[in-house]
């Protein structure tokens, strides 16, 4: 029984660097999520796909930041030239398409920006 | 805006006792309410939850209230056992957008002595 599996566990990289994330969710969940989540605060909403479709990207997500989901199985999250300011825990979800609001999450992507 | 609130960033309690947990909500939206429990170097994982057309729902040890003329719900443990120890996050939804499409509060990191 896998669960959702997130690629690097962590990840150190100067100011200005592009840096790409992988979340592989449980096999048959549709929805994928992405949530960042800094000290002490909870996790905040970056944006969700249905399938392969991105149905909704939050304002906290700027243009340097994309997320794909090519075949509706694993997505990718890159921040391109990064700043100070990225640094964060980044965790991806998934969840069945009618469940209520259960999402499974990833043990996160940790992101620090020198 | 932080439409979610959890106002006590910390609880201490003894094993075998009742651990209460609140947390607030501004938006009148929101009809689907969940409490998320999260262990160091782990994603959140999904505790209880509670639809806005129920005030109450039980599972084991754990119980959530819901007080929708208050924006306010619950989370209470009985009895508190050491395991329990961990950051607790409230989060809410507006299930017309999106059921994975959460609010998250900033977490109640609770302990549990013996």
């Amino acid at each position: 029984d896998t669960g959702v599996s997130q690629n690097p566990r962590h990840k150190i990289t100067k100011r200005g660097q592009n840096v790409t994330f992988r979340c592989d969710p449980i096999s048959e969940h549709n929805r994928l999520y992405w949530y960042r989540q800094t000290l002490g605060q909870g996790p905040e909403f970056l944006t969700y796909f249905q399938n392969e479709a991105q149905l909704e990207k939050s304002r906290l997500l700027s243009d340097r930041f994309s997320a794909e989901r090519p075949k509706g199985s694993f997505s990718t999250l890159e921040i391109q030239r990064t700043e100070q300011g990225d640094s964060a825990m980044y965790l991806c979800a998934s969840s069945l398409i009618g469940s209520t609001g259960e999402l499974f999450f990833g043990e996160g992507s940790r992101l620090t920006v020198l | 805006d932080q439409q979610v609130k959890q106002n006590s960033p910390s609880l201490s309690v003894q094993e075998g006792r009742i651990s209460i947990l609140n947390c607030d909500y501004t938006n009148s939206m929101f009809d689907y309410f969940l409490w998320y429990k999260k262990y160091p170097a782990e994603g959140p994982t999904f505790l209880i939850s509670i639809s806005s057309i129920k005030d109450k729902n039980e599972d084991g040890r754990f119980t959530v209230f819901l007080n929708k003329s208050a924006k306010h719900l619950s989370l209470h443990i009985v009895p508190s056992q050491p395991g329990d120890s961990a950051v607790y996050f409230c989060a809410a939804s507006v299930s017309a957008d999106s059921w994975g499409k959460l609010q998250f509060g900033a977490g109640t990191q609770v302990v549990v002595t013996p």
